[in-house]
């Protein structure tokens, strides 16, 4: 069974400074991962997704996420922070033969200070 | 435009009473999900469909039941049976296949009076 782990329950970033949200997954198969970010009271949007083919993938709002193998991470980063980044984001894996089923990690709040 | 519809956005319940939770979707997809959401621990999934008439168990099925009637609704009751309901609902639907992605409602809130 594959499984997801975000590092850091909350982190805090100043306006313009990098955002770097990290994810680590566990799973014996090939992974299709996926980052979504939530807002408060909100469903869940996807901001980006790695199935195949080129490991550096952009999403929208100026994310991008690295697939590594090697390290078995998915690490989401934007090279300067807004207000509007502050929410909560989650990173979700699933495999082939798994009826789409998405295991999530626990999300990371993000704090956005001026 | 399409989307995904939860209504309603907040839901009380009393003890020993179900509840449903409606999700209808118009962008004619096959795969639809419930989630359940409480803080800290991320979305966990409830039930999941991927044709009509058809749905399997996720992983916390215990205390809840759906239908999958058409292909647009995915309902979700919370029986009495389920005896810490109180959590936000998610209810998701994809075009099916592993590396689709998933697009969200924006669920309903559920407390117990």
């Amino acid at each position: 069974a594959q499984s997801v782990t975000q590092l850091g329950s909350h982190v805090s970033v100043s306006e313009g400074a990098l955002v770097l949200l990290r994810c680590n997954y566990s799973s014996s198969v090939p992974p299709y991962l996926f980052w979504y970010v939530q807002y408060p009271n909100q469903g869940l949007q996807l901001l980006l997704k790695y199935t195949t083919g080129a490991t550096l993938v952009k999403g929208i709002n100026g994310f991008e996420a690295e697939f590594k193998k090697s390290e078995t991470s998915f690490h989401l980063t934007k090279p300067s922070a807004h207000m509007s980044d502050a929410a909560e984001y989650f990173c979700a894996v699933t495999v082939t033969d798994s009826w789409g089923k998405l295991q999530f990690g626990a999300g990371t709040q993000v704090v956005v200070t001026p | 435009d399409g989307g995904i519809t939860q209504s309603p956005k907040y839901l009380f319940r009393k003890e020993g009473q179900n509840v449903t939770l409606s999700c209808e979707q118009n962008l004619n997809h096959d795969a639809m999900y419930w989630y359940r959401q409480d803080p800290g621990q991320g979305l966990r999934l409830i039930y999941y469909s991927q044709i009509v008439n058809d749905f399997q168990k996720g992983d916390i099925a215990e205390g809840y039941s759906v239908s999958r009637e058409k292909k647009e609704s995915f309902p979700l009751t919370v029986t009495s049976a389920q005896k810490n309901p109180t959590a936000f609902y998610l209810c998701a639907s994809s075009k099916g296949g592993d590396n689709q992605p998933q697009h969200f409602g924006d669920g309903t809130r559920l407390s117990i009076l």
